[in-house]
């Protein structure tokens, strides 16, 4: 089944605890992209990958970091989380040409006290 | 990007149309419009896109404005499964550059 996991899919944590949401596709995309929505907001994105080693900031990236090593996974990391980044986080895929739809995670809801 | 803006609510009658409006007064000449809908406790999934002309598929349809400055996305048959909040967002066909979401659209559907 075509899919996009993320793990963990709850967590709370203290501020200054680093952490990382993994994210991880099985279609062979080359975008992927992480965005976080908060209410009232919508999606906000955050970074996103057009392929392995390739990461650009989206519009809120202050805070968090990502990598893209393989092409399947696109991790988010959160050096020193702060209660500001409570949120509900979304990875996303899709490739690069075509309709160009996004497959969404389930989410992941964070927590930080 | 250029940006949309939605009404924050929409009511409908179950087994009623609906249309949800759209409005990207700044597009682009190469912005593909995208929609996309949530429903409760999931993440978002794709509904249709188009750039120039009207679009169907199985889930819905999508009416461009001739001047392309406003879109209209059509249920054709409202269901109670179809409450959700619905996004509308614009792509360009040969960047994929930032992605802009607004708030959306908030589609209740009353049995």
């Amino acid at each position: 089944e075509a899919q996009v996991t993320q793990n963990p899919r709850y967590l709370i944590t203290v501020t200054g605890k680093k952490l990382t949401v993994t994210c991880s596709q099985n279609m062979n995309h080359e975008y992927m992209s992480w965005y976080r929505q908060d209410p009232g907001l919508g999606l906000r994105q955050i970074y996103y990958s057009m392929n392995v080693e390739v990461t650009d900031k989206g519009d809120v990236p202050e805070g968090y970091k990502v990598s893209r090593k393989e092409k399947r996974n696109f991790p988010l990391i959160l050096e020193s989380p702060s209660p500001n980044q409570t949120s509900l986080y979304f990875c996303a895929s899709a490739v690069l040409s075509g309709p160009y739809e996004q497959y969404f995670g389930p989410g992941t809801r964070l927590t930080v006290t | 990007d250029a940006k949309t803006t939605q009404p924050n609510s929409m009511e409908s009658n179950e087994e009623e149309p609906v249309h949800l409006p759209c409005n990207h007064s700044t597009i682009s000449g190469t912005d593909y419009i995208h929609w996309y809908r949530q429903l409760p406790s999931q993440g978002p999934e794709y509904v249709i896109h188009g750039l120039t002309s009207n679009v169907n598929n199985r889930m819905a349809s999508l009416a461009i404005a001739e001047d392309r400055k406003s879109s209209t996305l059509i249920l054709h048959r409202a269901t109670l499964r179809d409450a959700a909040v619905y996004y509308c967002i614009l792509r360009r066909e040969t960047s994929y550059d930032k992605v802009i979401f607004g708030p959306g659209t908030s589609l209740s559907v009353i049995p």
